[in-house]
Parts: structure tokens; C-alpha cells; sequence
């Protein structure tokens, strides 16, 4: 969906570094969140942020950390990446209140591999 | 035992069959039922959406929910190639809580 974008598209990344995800919509929804994805274990969520100010751990936030820059902007970081976050990583949005049930919207995803 | 279980399949249909596609759920106060379609190297998308249980028909697919059986389905009539996909189920409490998705059932289709 080209109204979320997010980058990189795909990442090579040694153990140990500091690795960034960024994403941006144009939807001009509230809440924002990051799922990763993984082959036998379907969808997960790491972090969700309700509107600036607001942000919550989802089922797996060890290892993550996020910062919402904007309404527009939420970014997941990997600290010292480790090869089991060899994954791939959603981003999504909702728009809660408007009569479109909190319909979340995803963006294209960043395929991660930690060497 | 997991929230939500989906069978991963692959499921393999010739083309114009009809296609089930199933999720069991554990926690009865789930009220919001929802049909993702993935397309390979896409982010999923909203196929279906439902409120607490009935049916809701859009074209070919049919979204059923039976929460006495705490089971929801998903039906694909007339199924075509460009069907192809993993689709996951999801769920939530009420609106504005977290959705919780299945693990997906990869789906072919052949012409």
C-alpha cells in the first residue's frame, strides 16, 4: 500500500550493530504499529503507539525499542542485533473512531537477516 | 494451546473450486473477526471484516462466524489463479485493542 511506506525494503546486518526501520503513511491515521513475521509463526506484534505521546509494548518488545518522530513516523530500532530477529517486519496504521473499526493498514515490509 | 490456530496447509485447488479456509479461537469475548490476504512479498491486506457472529458476503468470498463453536471460516467461490496467497485470520476484543492474527494458510490455486 503505497499510503505506507517503509524503509529500508531489505537489510543484510551483522550481529551486534544498531539497525533502524523507519515508517511513514500518509493516511493521516493516529495509531501506528510493527509486527514482525516469521515463517510457522505468523504475525507478531512488538510495539504499538496510539498517537504521539502514547506508546506500548505488544508481545514481543525485548530486543526493540521504537520512537514516534510524528504522527506520520514511527521508527523500530535493534539496538545490537541478533540473528534471531531474522525476520519480516510490518508496519501498520489505523484510524480509530472514524466508523472504519480501527481497520489496520500495512506497509510493504523490510526483509531483515542478521548474520 | 495458542489464542488463535489456523491450519498453515499448503492448500493446492484447481481452478472454479470452491475453497474453505478455517480458524479455531480459545477466548470467547473475541468480537471482531477478520480475513488478511498476503500476496507473496506484500504486506497483507483486508479481505473481510466482521462484527460478533452471521455471515457477510462480498462477490466471491464469504466470511462465517460461529461463535457457540468459537470457529470462523472463510469461503472463496469460483476460485481463480490470482487467489494465490496466504490468508490469515485475526481477531480482537473490541475496537482499538490489539489484533491477534492466525499463522496464515497458504493457498494455490491452478489453472
Amino acid at each position: 500500500d503505497a499510503d505506507v511506506t517503509q524503509t529500508p525494503r531489505n537489510r543484510i546486518t551483522k550481529t551486534g550493530k544498531r539497525i533502524m526501520l523507519e515508517c511513514s503513511q500518509t493516511k493521516g491515521h493516529d495509531r501506528m504499529y510493527w509486527y514482525r513475521q516469521d515463517p510457522g509463526l505468523g504475525l507478531r506484534l512488538i510495539y504499538y503507539s496510539f498517537d504521539v505521546k502514547d506508546i506500548n509494548k505488544g508481545e514481543i518488545s525485548d530486543g526493540y525499542s521504537v520512537s514516534r518522530q510524528a504522527q506520520a513516523k514511527f521508527s523500530l530500532s535493534l539496538e545490537s542485533a541478533i540473528p534471531n530477529q531474522t525476520a519480516l517486519y510490518f508496519c501498520a496504521t489505523s484510524d480509530y473512531g472514524t466508523g472504519d473499526t480501527d481497520t489496520q493498514y500495512f506497509g510493504p515490509g523490510t526483509r531483515l537477516t542478521v548474520l | 494451546q495458542k489464542e488463535v490456530e489456523q491450519d498453515p496447509g499448503p492448500l493446492s485447488v484447481p481452478e472454479g473450486a470452491i475453497v474453505s479456509l478455517n480458524c479455531t479461537y480459545s477466548n470467547s469475548a473475541f468480537q471482531y473477526f477478520m480475513w488478511y490476504r498476503q500476496y507473496s512479498r506484500k504486506g497483507p491486506e483486508l479481505l473481510m471484516y466482521t462484527y460478533s457472529s452471521g455471515n457477510k458476503e462480498d462477490g466471491r468470498f464469504t466470511a462465517q462466524v460461529d461463535k457457540s463453536s468459537k470457529y470462523i471460516s472463510l469461503f472463496i467461490r469460483d476460485s481463480q489463479p490470482s487467489d494465490s496467497a496466504t490468508y490469515l485470520c485475526a481477531m480482537r476484543l473490541q475496537a482499538g485493542t490489539a489484533l491477534i492474527f492466525g499463522k496464515g494458510t497458504t493457498l494455490s490455486v491452478s489453472s
